[in-house]
């Protein structure tokens, strides 16, 4: 069974612009949620998505957006981009929205460095 | 608020026993997860622990302590493959929806 894939690996940008992450979750899994992760803050919850629909969010700008897919497939998308958006931004699914022993499974992770 | 300190790193050595602490505040506790993140990759889930007590997977175990807000990861029989970040995570119970806080982790390095 595949894990959770994420694209780009790596992403390079300017003040200024915006970038769009994805996420294909495993397979089955309908719940996706992103988190931005620094070595300072650690993983900071960015939102959560079930069914097409924004479950949570977390205390982001609102420069940070994401959606959902029918397939379950999500994407982030995150525009005026700022120096201290420099992090690795981390997906991760779960069969089920969180709840009881449902545990996450995370991708590896899109480094975005903002230059 | 909402808070979890955990220590930013500790060293240990091979064939040694570690135990890496978690402290949390939350508004409404729903479960501690440990997680395992190796430089470069993506955190792999350790252990869950809801109710007091210790749960116990091969080298590995997690103490949970509610009253406290207190727990502890246990890592047994180390090795070199273990060096690694240890995320500390409180799933909170926000009206109904529930949401993962992280602490920042603690790298632990095995020594030979």
């Amino acid at each position: 069974k595949a894990g959770v894939t994420q694209t780009p690996r790596y992403l390079i940008k300017t003040r200024g612009q915006q970038v769009t992450l994805s996420c294909s979750p495993i397979s089955g899994h309908r719940s996706v949620s992103w988190y931005q992760q620094t070595p300072g803050q650690g993983l900071q919850f960015l939102f959560e998505y079930f069914s097409e629909t924004q479950r949570n969010k977390g205390n982001f700008p609102g420069r940070f957006s994401g959606r959902q897919f029918s397939n379950s497939r999500s994407e982030m998308n995150v525009s005026t981009l700022e120096l201290g958006d420099s992090a690795l931004y981390l997906c991760a699914s779960s069969l089920a929205p969180t709840n009881g022993r449902e545990k996450l499974f995370f991708g590896s992770g899109t480094q975005l460095s903002v230059l | 608020g909402q808070n979890i300190d955990q220590p930013t790193e500790m060293t240990a050595t091979e064939g040694a026993i570690v135990q890496i602490n978690c402290t949390y505040q939350t508004s409404g506790f729903n479960g501690l997860f440990w997680y395992q993140q190796h430089a470069g990759e993506a955190p792999t889930f350790l252990s869950y622990n809801v109710l007091d007590g210790l749960e116990e997977k091969g080298r590995f175990s997690s103490f949970l302590s509610r009253s406290k807000g207190y727990s502890y990861l246990l890592l047994k029989e180390l090795q070199m493959k273990d060096s690694a970040s240890y995320l500390c995570a409180v799933r909170d119970d926000l009206s109904g929806t529930y949401k993962y806080i992280f602490g920042t982790g603690t790298r632990l390095k095995v020594l030979a």
